[in-house]
């Protein structure tokens, strides 16, 4: 079965700094990987995926992720975060039946 | 283009009582659709998922149960809650052939006294 560990619950970070949050996953055949993001009350808004080709996706709101198959990492990055940038960020990835397992999220919070 | 909805988008409910929680999805047709559960503080977990009309897969047994009357119309329901059934709710829909995105609809907070 498939399992998606993102080893850390809380980041804090200084706006206008740079951003990576850690997505590590266990599957045994070609993954499909998400990045979703969650404001407070609200749903999950897609940021990227990851299906095949190029291992570095670009996604909204200006991230990006970089799939690594020898690491079975699939870190998010942003270069500068913005106060806005503020939520909970999910890694995802896809199993039979295009059942979504969840990693438990990582919550971001952004220093003025 | 396609979008989801939940309602109520909030709920309070006394231990005991029913539940109905409704997702509709526009704009696409032959959806998947789940409903998933976030507990406080912790992730998402897939509570039901469905193929088509009247067709329902549950992954966690528990007091819940869903239900796919119409195509884009999936319900969530309880016949009798429990506080442990507290929680965000949400529905989700992706297209029906094979690996496709889920898209989230905006969730339901539902509160067990």
């Amino acid at each position: 079965a498939q399992s998606v560990t993102q080893p850390d619950i809380h980041i804090t970070v200084s706006e206008g700094a740079s951003l990576e949050l850690r997505c590590n996953y266990s599957y045994g055949a070609t993954p499909y990987l998400f990045w979703y993001v969650q404001s407070p009350g609200q749903g999950l808004q897609l940021l990227l995926k990851y299906f095949s080709g190029d291992t570095l996706v670009q996604g909204i709101k200006g991230f990006e992720a970089e799939f690594k198959r020898s690491q079975s990492s699939f870190n998010l990055r942003k270069p500068s975060v913005h106060w806005s940038d503020a939520a909970e960020y999910f890694c995802a990835v896809a199993g039979a039946g295009n059942m979504l397992t969840f990693g438990g999220g990582t919550r971001l919070m952004v220093k003025p | 283009s396609q979008t989801i909805h939940q309602w109520p988008a909030t709920l309070v409910q006394p231990v005991g009582s029913p539940l109905s929680l409704e997702c509709t999805v526009e704009g696409t047709s032959n959806p998947n659709l789940y409903w998933y559960r976030q507990a406080a503080g912790r992730g998402l977990q897939l509570l039901f998922y469905s193929i088509g009309i009247d067709q329902i897969s549950s992954e966690v047994p528990q007091n819940l149960s869903a239900s796919r009357p119409q195509d884009r119309q999936f319900i969530l329901s309880s016949k009798k809650l429990l506080l442990s059934d507290s929680g965000f709710y949400l529905c989700a829909w992706s297209g029906y052939r094979g690996q496709e995105t889920q898209y989230f609809g905006p969730g339901t907070r539902l509160l067990v006294l």
